[in-house]
């Protein structure tokens, strides 16, 4: 098992651009989440997918949207890049029932 | 909702010495408290967890403990190695049930062998 796999590793981005960030699981999990890191500040929830095709936020949602696009799938886009929102994005999965998060590698995002 | 404060923000120690991070929180209904490392270029990866019911739990040379009175919580690590070199975080609920996690910012542990 791949476990929870982002793509891409690394992105530039200039102030207005748009991108999406990737992320997969194959651990059969209901729950995902999307987090950002940043220096002394932790990790800090984005959005949460409880099951496909539900999604909620989290503590710090503007500028973002996701799209939980099947069970093992779910998306993170930044619509209008700021520099703000240069970060390290995580993506987590957990199983229904069961409390442990799981994480992908990251993937690390400047915005000039 | 619920706030995660941790201390030390970085803990340097010599290998074979303990180490102790505390966290404390603010809603005295949350009733899960994991604890994650993250080794430099990865994601974060759970090592121990309590609940609200129990005080104390053991894994090998780690423990978390829990005082609901106070509301915080402390990781211990005994004998520590080179490779407990990493960032450890604490969390708690952000709501009733364990769905979503608030984090404390991290504690940069460092072990000089």
């Amino acid at each position: 098992n791949a476990g929870v796999t982002q793509t891409p590793k690394f992105q530039v981005l200039k102030t207005g651009q748009s991108m999406t960030l990737q992320c997969a699981q194959d651990m059969n999990h209901n729950s995902m989440y999307w987090y950002r890191q940043d220096p002394g500040m932790g990790l800090r929830l984005i959005y949460y997918s409880a099951s496909e095709g539900t999604t909620d936020k989290g503590e710090v949602p503007n500028g973002y949207n996701v799209s939980r696009l099947n069970k093992r799938e779910f998306s993170l886009r930044l619509e209008s890049a700021a520099p703000s929102q240069t970060s390290v994005y995580f993506c987590a999965s957990r199983k229904q029932g069961l409390e442990t998060q799981y994480f992908g590698p990251g993937t690390r995002l400047l915005v000039l | 909702g619920e706030n995660v404060e941790q201390h030390p923000s970085t803990l340097s120690v010599q290998e074979g010495d303990s180490a102790v991070i505390k966290c404390t929180y603010s809603d005295s209904a949350s009733n899960y408290f994991p604890w994650y490392k993250q080794e430099l270029g990865k994601g974060p990866q759970l090592i121990i967890d309590i609940r609200s019911n129990v005080g104390e739990k053991k894994d090998q040379r780690i423990a978390v403990t829990l005082n609901k009175t106070a509301k915080h919580f402390s990781l211990h690590i005994t004998e520590t190695q080179p490779e407990d070199s990493a960032v450890y975080f604490c969390a708690a609920p952000l709501a009733t049930g364990f769905q979503k996690l608030v984090f404390g910012t991290g504690t940069r542990l460092l072990v000089s062998p």
